[in-house]
């Protein structure tokens, strides 16, 4: 069946710091990538999305590319603020009406 | 756009009572999600509704928890009776995107069972 497996939080930075959240996937077929954000208190949100190989989703200075060969979709940002401090959960879809599958999040806190 | 509307916010309530948590989705959405959060499992699918017909309860843990959904705005999961594991966040989601990819979640309702 389909599974994520996200590297273990927490994770710390100090404000400016570059962060790299991994993602890897097992999946059949080809499924959509997606990474979701909670930030606290809140319900999760889609941050951004890649449906086919070597896609790159983007959004809020976040960036992830969906990478076939290696089964990943790692999180990136060049600059983060204490305001991105969250929950990030990396997902994947299968076939089109089924279910998102959930990675087990990873915290980021981001210190000034 | 409102959003998706839970309630309550919290509740705590003592072994054995009944809980009943609910949803108002976003209007137009067709398809609903329960989803439960607590540290030790992460994020599980508990049921989802599609145009307000249960299509996988899979992942509901047990004959105490039950789900339904009369209409195309409102959703309830209950749990009779209720115990201390099933302390959690309890969060709804919906969508309109036929492939259930792009959800929208509600606040979520954190559950305390004593």
């Amino acid at each position: 069946g389909n599974s994520v497996t996200q590297m273990e939080g927490p994770v710390t930075l100090s404000e400016e710091a570059f962060l790299t959240i991994n993602c890897t996937y097992t999946a059949t077929g080809y499924p959509s990538l997606f990474w979701y954000v909670q930030y606290p208190g809140e319900g999760l949100q889609l941050l951004l999305k890649a449906t086919k190989a070597d896609d790159k989703g983007s959004n809020k200075g976040f960036e992830a590319t969906y990478r076939k060969e290696t089964t990943s979709f790692h999180l990136e940002k060049g600059s983060v603020q204490v305001s991105d401090s969250a929950v990030y959960f990396c997902a994947l879809s299968g076939p089109s009406g089924s279910r998102l599958t959930f990675g087990e999040g990873t915290q980021l806190t981001v210190n000034p | 756009d409102a959003g998706v509307i839970q309630s309550p916010r919290h509740e705590v309530t003592e072994m054995g009572q009944e809980v009943t948590l609910r949803c108002k989705p976003i209007s137009g959405h067709n398809s609903l999600f329960w989803y439960r959060q607590t540290m030790m499992r992460g994020l599980e699918l508990l049921i989802y509704f599609n145009n307000n017909v249960p299509i996988d309860d899979s992942g509901m843990p047990e004959d105490r928890f039950s789900a339904k959904m009369p209409n195309a705005s409102f959703s309830t999961l209950k749990i009779q009776p209720s115990e201390p594991r099933d302390s959690a966040v309890y969060f709804c989601a919906s969508t309109r995107d036929t492939t259930n990819e792009k959800l929208f979640f509600g606040s979520g309702t954190q559950l305390s069972v004593l």
